[in-house]
């Protein structure tokens, strides 16, 4: 199986930061990465596909960039409403393994 | 607009069964890939079971054998049979609908949209 490793687990941030989670591949997955946002008691929300594809109707302040076993998730310029869990998945091939999740919170 | 309902859930003892059931609208159902994700209290996302448009089914090892997944596009409906129900099954689970990337002839389906999720508790 592949393992999806995400860095930091939590990362305290002010409004109007720029920030980078970063999640690492135990093999390559080519650009088959996706990033979710998931706030408490709800779903997790599709943000970034394709590793750099910005899912229609999500704030271009988020961004996705890299491609084999290395990725990144910036958010350029922090909103209140930004502040959530944040996963990365890959999904190069089953079995689908998720990041353990990025917890960004409110300095 | 895209809406998923998932219902079925509740608490069972540990060794028994539940069938979750997942309602799509919005979309051609039929057309789609589905999956099962779980979310234990308080933990991350765990991929469960995917079926294909074209019924190719994947399981995550820590339920094949024990947990079935299947479709009825005449209802644009989704299932997950569960037996043997362990108290580590016990999570939120959500039907995810997968939009495929197709590279060259290979499709690549991902979660895109999510329905609000079940809860499933076993208790031991």
């Amino acid at each position: 199986d592949i393992q999806m490793t995400q860095s930091p687990a939590t990362l305290s941030a002010s409004v109007g930061d720029r920030v980078t989670i970063t999640c690492r591949a135990s093999q390559s997955i080519s650009s088959w990465l996706a990033w979710y946002q998931q706030k408490p008691g709800k779903a997790p929300k599709l943000l970034i596909y394709k590793a750099s594809s910005l899912e229609s109707g999500v704030p271009s302040n988020f961004s996705g960039s890299g491609s084999g076993t290395e990725f990144t998730l910036t958010i350029s310029s922090l909103q209140a409403d930004d502040f959530a869990t944040y996963y990365c998945q890959q999904y190069n091939r089953y079995p689908y393994t998720f990041g353990q999740g990025t917890k960004l919170e409110i300095k | 607009e895209v809406q998923l309902v998932e219902s079925g859930g509740g608490l069972v003892k540990s060794g028994g069964s539940l069938r979750l059931s997942c309602a799509g609208s919005g979309f051609t159902f039929s057309r789609y890939s589905m999956n099962w994700v779980r979310q234990a209290p308080g933990k991350g996302l765990e991929w469960v079971s995917s079926i294909t448009s074209s019924s190719y089914i994947y399981y995550a090892d820590s339920v094949k054998g024990r947990f079935t997944i299947s479709r009825d596009n005449a209802k644009n409906s989704l299932y997950l049979q569960m037996n043997s129900l362990r108290a580590e099954d016990t999570a939120v689970y959500y039907c995810a609908r997968a939009r495929t990337y197709y590279d060259f002839l290979t499709g690549y389906p991902f979660p895109d949209y999510w329905g609000q999720g079940t809860l499933v508790t076993v208790s031991s």
